[in-house]
This record gives C-alpha cells, sequence and structure tokens, in this order.
C-alpha cells in the first residue's frame, strides 16, 4: 500500500527567509502524481503545487517549488521569500494514474511564519 | 467561481443521533469524496464516489455510509453517531482521470456530545 510521511510536525521561518517542508512516500508504481496543499486557519485546503512523476523537471509556481527525487522517492517543498500569509498546515499528497483512484495525505506540518 | 459546498461550518450533535453531512459541487465533477481530518492523522478518506449511485469504501469507512443520487451531491451519513466521529470533514471533488488535484469544501467540524 502507498503511504506518505511528513516527518516535520512543526517548522517556522522569519518573514523573507527560505524554508523546506520535508516529504517521502512509499510506491511500487512507476507513474503517479504529487501534490502539496496548504490548508490555512480558514480550513479551504488550497493546491499549491503539482508534479507528474514522470516529469524530470521539478515543478514551480512562484515562491513555491518542489525538489522531486524520484529514486529517493523524496518530495520536499521549498518556499522562497516567506510571507506572513504562508502560516498555515501544509499536507503532501500522493495519486496513482489510475482514473478511479484517490489521494493519500501526510500528517500535515504546521508552518509558523515570524515577523 | 467554482466550488464545493458543505452545508454546515459548525455541527452539534447527540450520541446515537443520526446525522448527515451534505456537499454540493458545481464543476460537473465525476468523482466525489469525503475525508476525516484529525491532528496527527492528516486525511483518511472514508468513502468516494465515481459515479451517480456508485460508492467505494476508504480506508476508515466503519459507522458511516454515503449516498449520491444526483452528479453534484454527496452525502455521509453517520447512522448513529458517537463520540469517536468527532472530527473535521472534509468533502472533496475532482474530474475523472488525469492528475488533477482536488477541489475542497471548507469542512464540517462535529461534535458529538
Amino acid at each position: 500500500a502507498q503511504t506518505v510521511t511528513q516527518s516535520q510536525p512543526e517548522m517556522s521561518v522569519q518573514e523573507a527567509e527560505t524554508v523546506t517542508l520535508s516529504c517521502t512516500y512509499d510506491t511500487s508504481e512507476s507513474d503517479y502524481y504529487l501534490f502539496w496543499y496548504k490548508q490555512p486557519p480558514s480550513r479551504q485546503m488550497i493546491l499549491v503545487i503539482r508534479q507528474e512523476a514522470y516529469k524530470q523537471q521539478n515543478a514551480t509556481e512562484n515562491r513555491f517549488s518542489v525538489n522531486f527525487q524520484k529514486a529517493a522517492k523524496s518530495f520536499s517543498l521549498k518556499i522562497s521569500d516567506s510571507q506572513l500569509g504562508d502560516a498555515a498546515m501544509y499536507f503532501c499528497a500522493y495519486r496513482r494514474t489510475s482514473n478511479t483512484d484517490k489521494l493519500i495525505f501526510g500528517t500535515g506540518t504546521r508552518l509558523q511564519v515570524f515577523p | 467561481d467554482v466550488k464545493v459546498t458543505q452545508s454546515s461550518r459548525y455541527l452539534v450533535k447527540r450520541t446515537g443521533e443520526k446525522v448527515f453531512l451534505e456537499c454540493v459541487q458545481d464543476m460537473d465533477h465525476e468523482n466525489m469524496f469525503w475525508y476525516r481530518q484529525d491532528p496527527g492523522l492528516g486525511l483518511r478518506l472514508i468513502y468516494f464516489s465515481y459515479d451517480v449511485k456508485m460508492k467505494e469504501k476508504g480506508d476508515i469507512p466503519e459507522g458511516y455510509s454515503v449516498s449520491r443520487e444526483k452528479k453534484e451531491r454527496f452525502s455521509l451519513i453517520l447512522e448513529s453517531a458517537s463520540t469517536n466521529q468527532t472530527s473535521m470533514y472534509l468533502c472533496a471533488s475532482s474530474l475523472w482521470g488525469t492528475g488533477y488535484g482536488y477541489t475542497f469544501g471548507s469542512g464540517t467540524r462535529l461534535t458529538v456530545v
């Protein structure tokens, strides 16, 4: 069975600095998708970034980028120039490419941003 | 603005009550999901549906059932609420196939007393 592990329950960063959130996963599949979701205090889950496993190039969305290491089954999220609005729970998630398959989530990392 | 709407933001129910959590999406998505979120456990899948009247058990279906009579609506039912079902419940939807992420509702925080 696929699993997703986030080993950092909490992280903190100073405003304008860079922080990296870790995620590892376990799968025997060769093709799949990986995601990072953000959940602010409003509770609304927001998709931050998405990576397709067959693409070697790391995904980037503005200040958010990933370091995807397929062989190591690692998928970390880097947030550059951190802002107060980045404070939230961050969830890493995995999904197989099957049409009817589901997202499997990690346990989350709470990110605090200090001014 | 496309969205997934959960009928209640907060809900308090008594032990033994039958509870209905409603979820409606306006994006014509085929797939719909119910997750439960607990601190330290992340999101765990209760049930999902990839078509009208279809349902599949997730990882923790015990004590729950679901109904999907129309494409846009997916209901989670707690047949006899218990205190260990106190939690945050998140509904989500997605397009069939591909690797699109999910669109989530804003959650229902259920307290069973």
